[in-house]
């Protein structure tokens, strides 16, 4: 099955700053990532996509960027604000439609 | 739509004791996980369905474990007997495959507690 691989586990960021989540995946075939952001005691919400046949997709201030060939897909927030901390999971949807997330990141943003 | 509605939002149950469960998916989603979320193991698929059918269960630890869909509009998992180490949030997710709608839609996830 496929396996997702998150990094870093926690990360502070000061407000303003940019913020960067790593995820590699082991199923080749996985065709679609999306990402999750989950608030403190509520659900994962979708916040950004990217399919197998695009490199990098923004969105305001969220950017996801995939590299097919590595298996590497990448989260990148900039311009970082206190709600912007949550926890961020990645997955990877394989040809079944199953789902595989990641482990999650925590970010904090310091005011 | 009201969204992936799961239930109860807390269940606080002793050791031993049967646990269920319940979950009613988007209308019209095809697809139904549960995921259970610890702090050491983040979410991890337990089962998923496809149009009411099992498709892989192999993420269930173990046979005190048990999912059904018995419609489209509605599933369960039970734990019986449950143990404190079942402890966690699970959730409840559906989705629609078609070429422009593929994410999962959770809901509110259910906290179990066992004493």
């Amino acid at each position: 099955g496929e396996n997702v691989e998150q990094h870093p586990s926690t990360l502070s960021v000061q407000e303003g700053d940019s913020a960067v989540i790593k995820c590699t995946y082991s199923d080749s075939a996985s065709n679609y990532f999306p990402w999750y952001k989950q608030e403190l005691g509520k659900r994962p919400q979708l916040i950004i996509d990217i399919r197998s046949n695009v490199g990098e997709k923004k969105d305001q201030r969220i950017a996801v960027t995939l590299n097919k060939t590595a298996k590497h897909f990448s989260l990148h927030i900039t311009e970082t604000q206190p709600e912007d901390s949550a926890v961020y999971f990645c997955a990877a949807r394989n040809t079944g439609n199953q789902f595989y997330f990641g482990t999650g990141t925590s970010l904090t943003v310091i005011p | 739509d009201a969204g992936v509605i799961q239930s109860p939002r807390h269940e606080v149950t002793e050791m031993g004791q049967e646990v269920t469960l319940r979950c009613k998916p988007i209308s019209g989603h095809d697809y139904l996980f549960w995921y259970r979320q610890t702090m050491m193991r983040g979410l991890e698929l337990l089962i998923y369905f496809n149009n009411n059918v099992p498709i892989d269960d192999s993420g269930m630890p173990e046979d005190r474990f048990s999912a059904k869909m018995p419609n489209a509009s509605f599933s369960t998992l039970k734990i019986q007997p449950s143990e404190p180490r079942d402890s966690a949030v699970y959730f409840c997710a559906s989705s629609r495959r078609t070429p422009s709608t593929t994410e999962a839609f959770f809901g509110q996830g259910t906290r179990l507690t066992v004493v």
